[in-house]
């Protein structure tokens, strides 16, 4: 089974820097995905981490924690197009990739 | 890289009529091809799981014989929504990966069934 626990909801502010945080459980476990997901259109990759520590790229960094079942997701210097909802998604032992709601982020001028 | 292409980007078809709707990776083999479905407002809902050159694996819930999984080569999966009705109305979204790669998605299908 898996199970996945993000915000809902969040909102900040364009410039700012914002963590959306989630915390997993998998059976087995293949490395982690972070999509984005904007309103009526389909998910487009972000990040993957298959092993602890940090992964930066440009805007987004995202980080894992193998141990603690606990990744988070960073947008800096936000932007109004960064408006979406972004999804944590655990690769389990199945390898197939079963998608939560997400966290809703708003941003707001 | 890592492009996955979806058509058509929208169709609009009369209830009882199937709706073929193609999905192909352009620049990698896709030994996986997932087909979701989303519904306004509710989370991707994973229908089936197909590789190539076998037969699909339906989740819980969906109808094989409704929603037919074509899955002819590396780079080409279809879905086929037979004797769609209005219920079916939804955005397909496919997927494909290579191995443990990352899923990539197609643009998406939005279907209205009149």
């Amino acid at each position: 089974g898996q199970n996945i626990d993000q915000p809902t909801e969040m909102t900040a502010t364009e410039g700012a820097i914002v963590q959306i945080n989630c915390t997993y459980q998998t059976s087995g476990f293949n490395g982690l995905f972070w999509y984005q997901q904007h309103a009526g259109e389909a998910p487009t990759f972000l990040s993957y981490n298959v092993l602890d520590g940090l992964e930066e790229k440009g805007r987004f960094s995202s980080f894992l924690s193998r141990s603690k079942g606990y990744s988070y997701l960073l947008l800096k210097e936000l932007q109004m197009k960064d408006s979406a909802s972004y999804l944590c998604v655990p690769n389990g032992a199945t390898n197939k990739l079963i998608f939560g709601t997400g966290t809703l982020l708003a941003v707001q001028p | 890289g890592a492009v996955v292409s979806q058509h058509p980007s929208w169709v609009i078809c009369k209830s009882g009529t199937s709706v073929k709707i193609e999905c192909r990776s352009l620049d990698f083999q896709a030994t996986t091809m997932f087909w979701y479905r989303q519904f306004p407002k509710q989370s991707l809902m994973l229908m089936a799981t197909s590789n190539e050159g076998s037969k699909a694996t339906y989740e819980q819930g969906v109808e094989k014989d409704k929603f037919l999984i074509n899955h002819a080569s590396l780079t080409l999966s279809t879905l086929t929504v037979t004797s769609a009705h209005p219920e079916d109305s939804s955005f397909y979204i496919c997927s494909a990966r290579d191995g443990r790669s990352p899923l990539h998605f197609g643009n998406g299908t939005r279907l209205t069934v009149t």
